[in-house]
């Protein structure tokens, strides 16, 4: 079964640059299966903020960016903005599950 | 434009069953699978299960095996997961998702609380 494991938290100041990382640990990265990026504003849903590695979806601004690399996702975030302060999960397939699997999510706190 | 509403937050004791909607519109609803994840009070997301809106096929999660089904309503593109037996671990919000191919969601429901208390 595949884990997925992220840091409990982040941080940055204003304008600076944060990534988050996403490591796999099992062999479910090498058969191939992107990894997705959320973003949970506190009290509301997840939001979706990159699919397929670094794919962001429209309106998505282009401050977030993702990128994988053999086990290891990271997602990146530039110019740092308070309203950037939120909770982060990154996401793959499990085959042996066949289905969703989440890392343990980040939380970004912007100093 | 794409919206995914659920139903209101909900209170039951332990042993109970509870049974959440999740109307979609402003798609095909038969196009796309809806996925169900719930997140524990301070806690993160957990993958409860996938339901075909196209033919009912289901997957669960193994941890809620024998406890939950997921079922559609194509007539009005509503989608339904329940879940019986409840106990206090259970107390979450549950959120459906669609599910777009490649494996993710990209469109969520604003969530149902459901706690389960004596």
């Amino acid at each position: 079964q595949s884990v997925l494991t992220q840091p409990p938290s982040v941080s940055g100041a204003p304008g600076q640059r944060v990534t988050i990382s996403c490591t796999e640990s099992s062999s479910n990265f090498g058969a191939g299966y992107d990894v997705h990026w959320y973003q949970q504003l506190p009290g509301t849903a997840p939001k979706l903020l990159i699919s397929g590695n670094s794919n962001r979806p429209s309106g998505v601004p282009d401050r977030f960016s993702g990128s994988k690399s053999g086990t290891s996702a990271s997602l990146a975030i530039t110019g740092l903005q308070a309203e950037d302060e939120a909770d982060y999960y990154c996401q793959s397939y499990d085959s042996s599950l066949s289905g969703w699997v989440f890392g343990g999510g980040t939380k970004l706190t912007v100093l | 434009q794409v919206q995914l509403v659920q139903s209101g937050a909900e209170v039951k004791k332990p042993g109970a069953s509870v049974k959440v909607s999740c109307k979609s519109s402003g798609y095909t609803f038969t196009s796309y699978g809806i996925s169900w994840v719930r997140q524990a009070p301070g806690q993160g997301l957990e993958w409860m299960g996938w339901i075909s809106t196209y033919n009912d096929n289901t997957n669960y999660a193994q941890n809620l095996q024998g406890r939950v089904t997921m079922t559609t309503d194509t007539s009005t593109t509503t989608a339904y997961m329940e879940l019986r037996s409840l106990r206090s671990d259970d107390t979450a919000v549950y959120y459906c998702a669609r599910d777009q191919v490649g494996g993710y969601g990209d469109y969520w429901g604003q969530g149902t609380l459901v706690t389960v208390s004596s």
